[in-house]
């Protein structure tokens, strides 16, 4: 049980696009996911909570207009990097949260996202 | 402040040397969890170990062990009898009650045959 999936796993689009990443809960609900991002060789940074049916809260130095989160039901978040240019290139990961084991969290396999 | 330091940025071992990874952590939250993960070259994250702030029982988990010290803020990892396969990235982690996970910088664990 609790096993979180991301899809894609990996994407390659052209500047200027915009990709969308999502994050599921398998095989459990999550009113709450987050979403990390890891550069090459960099550790993972925590860039946005997602809450079920309600705005995501964005950590200082996230631009919230550029990386869109929805989170629109117990098990699904979406993650889109609108207008993507190369130094957003970066390995995407989602955890989420299960309503039923309070502070366990579980991390998607991730998505590694290169802007050309 | 909340904060994991992992000083050790990378580390090179013999196989079947024992190897520790240091972790020290800063938090003003008396209620929190600490985590050990590996990531190898895949990217996914492997979890390893969570430990909440009342508990200060060392584990011991086959090869693996852990010991954390509140008096010094630690949650140090010990791989004992290393294998190639234990070469990866390790990162400590520290989560207080917002339920956001701060991670360490990572230690790159190389394991030469």
């Amino acid at each position: 049980g609790a096993v979180v999936s991301q899809h894609p796993s990996w994407v390659i689009c052209k500047s200027g696009t915009s990709v969308k990443i999502e994050c599921r809960s398998l095989d459990f609900q999550a009113t709450t996911m987050f979403w990390y991002r890891q550069f090459p060789k960099q550790s993972l940074m925590l860039m946005a909570t997602s809450n079920e049916g309600s705005k995501a809260t964005y950590e200082q130095g996230v631009e919230k207009d550029k990386f869109l989160i929805n989170h629109a039901s117990l098990t699904l978040s979406t993650l889109t990097v609108t207008s993507a240019h190369p130094e957003d290139s970066s390995f995407y990961i989602c955890s989420a949260r299960d309503l039923g084991r309070y502070n366990e969290q579980f991390f998607g396999p991730g998505t590694r996202l290169t802007v050309l | 402040a909340q904060k994991v330091t992992q000083a050790q940025t990378e580390i090179s071992v013999v196989e079947k040397e024992d190897v520790t990874l240091d972790c020290v952590y800063e938090t003003r939250d008396t209620t929190y969890y600490l985590f050990w993960y590996k990531q190898p070259p895949s990217g996914e994250l492997v979890f390893l170990i969570r430990r909440n702030s009342f508990d200060e029982q060392n584990e011991i988990s086959g090869r693996y062990s852990w010991n954390f010290q509140k008096s010094t803020s630690s949650f140090n990892f010990t791989i004992t009898a290393s294998q190639v396969v234990d070469s990866a990235v390790y990162f400590c982690a520290l989560m207080n009650r917002d339920d956001k996970i701060i991670f360490g910088k990572g230690t790159r664990l190389h394991i030469l045959p």
